[in-house]
C-alpha cells in the first residue's frame, strides 16, 4: 500500500538555523498538506500545495511540491523555540480519505 | 468561525466496555474524517462522514461505527474495547468530501484502555 516517509525523523537544531525536512511517496501525488502537532493536542494545518513544483510561505515556513509529484519538501527560516514539535507530509489516499507522514520531530535548543 | 471541537478531552475504560466520542466541525464544513493516532505514530484514517453517510473506510474492523447529523456533527462509537484501542482519536472537517479539500483537525480525544 502507499507509504508516507519522512525524514530526518528527528532533529535537534539551534534557535535561529535553518532547517530542512523532506517527505517522499511510493506513489503520485496531487496534494501536499503539511501539519504541526504540539503534545497532546491536534495537528495544526500549515501550508497546502497542489500543483507540482508549486512552491507556497506562510511566514518563515516554505514549502515545494516535487515535481516528480512524489515528494515535498518544507523549510523553516530562523528557528525559533516555539517551533518544537512534529510535522507531518499528507497526501490523498485514493478519493476520499488522506494518509500520514511518520512525522519529523524537531526540538530546538535556545 | 468556529473551529473543530471534541468532546471529552480524556477517557478511561475497561476492555470489553463500550465508548463514544463526539466531534462538531468546523463552520461550514460538511465532512468529517476520524483518525487514529497512537502514541509515536501518524494519524491513521479510520471513516469518513459525508451527508450522514460513511464516504470511505480505513483499515478498521466493524466495531468501529460512527454517525453524523444534520448539522455534520459526528460520533466515533468503538465496541468491545481492546488494550490496543489506546490512543488519541482525531476528528478532522472539511469543505467537502474529495481529499484535495483541507483538513482541519479537532484537539483529540485521548482515550487508554485498561
Amino acid at each position: 500500500g502507499q507509504q508516507l516517509n519522512q525524514s530526518p525523523q528527528s532533529m535537534f537544531i539551534q534557535e535561529g538555523e535553518d532547517v530542512s525536512m523532506n517527505c517522499t511517496s511510493s506513489s503520485i501525488f496531487n496534494t501536499w498538506l503539511w501539519y504541526k502537532q504540539d503534545p497532546g493536542e491536534g495537528p495544526v494545518l500549515l501550508i497546502a500545495l497542489y500543483k507540482a513544483g508549486e512552491l507556497t510561505s506562510n511566514g518563515r515556513l516554505t514549502a515545494q511540491f516535487g515535481i516528480t509529484r512524489k515528494d515535498s519538501f518544507l523549510n523553516i527560516s530562523a528557528s525559533i523555540p516555539s517551533d518544537v514539535g512534529i510535522y507531518f507530509c499528507a497526501g490523498p489516499s485514493g478519493t476520499y480519505k488522506y494518509i500520514f507522514g511518520t512525522g519529523t520531530r524537531l526540538k530546538v535548543l535556545a | 468561525e468556529t473551529g473543530v471541537t471534541q468532546s471529552p478531552t480524556h477517557l478511561i475504560k475497561t476492555r470489553g466496555q463500550q465508548v463514544t466520542l463526539r466531534c462538531s466541525s468546523q463552520s461550514g464544513h460538511n465532512t468529517v474524517s476520524w483518525y487514529q493516532q497512537a502514541l509515536g505514530q501518524g494519524p491513521q484514517f479510520i471513516f469518513q462522514y459525508y451527508r450522514e453517510e460513511e464516504n470511505g473506510r480505513g483499515n478498521f474492523p466493524p466495531r468501529f461505527s460512527g454517525l453524523q447529523f444534520p448539522n455534520y456533527s459526528s460520533e466515533l462509537n468503538v465496541n468491545a474495547l481492546e488494550l490496543d484501542d489506546s490512543a488519541l482519536y482525531l476528528c478532522a472537517s472539511s469543505s467537502d468530501r474529495e481529499a484535495f479539500h483541507e483538513q482541519y483537525f479537532g484537539p483529540g480525544t485521548r482515550l487508554t484502555v485498561t
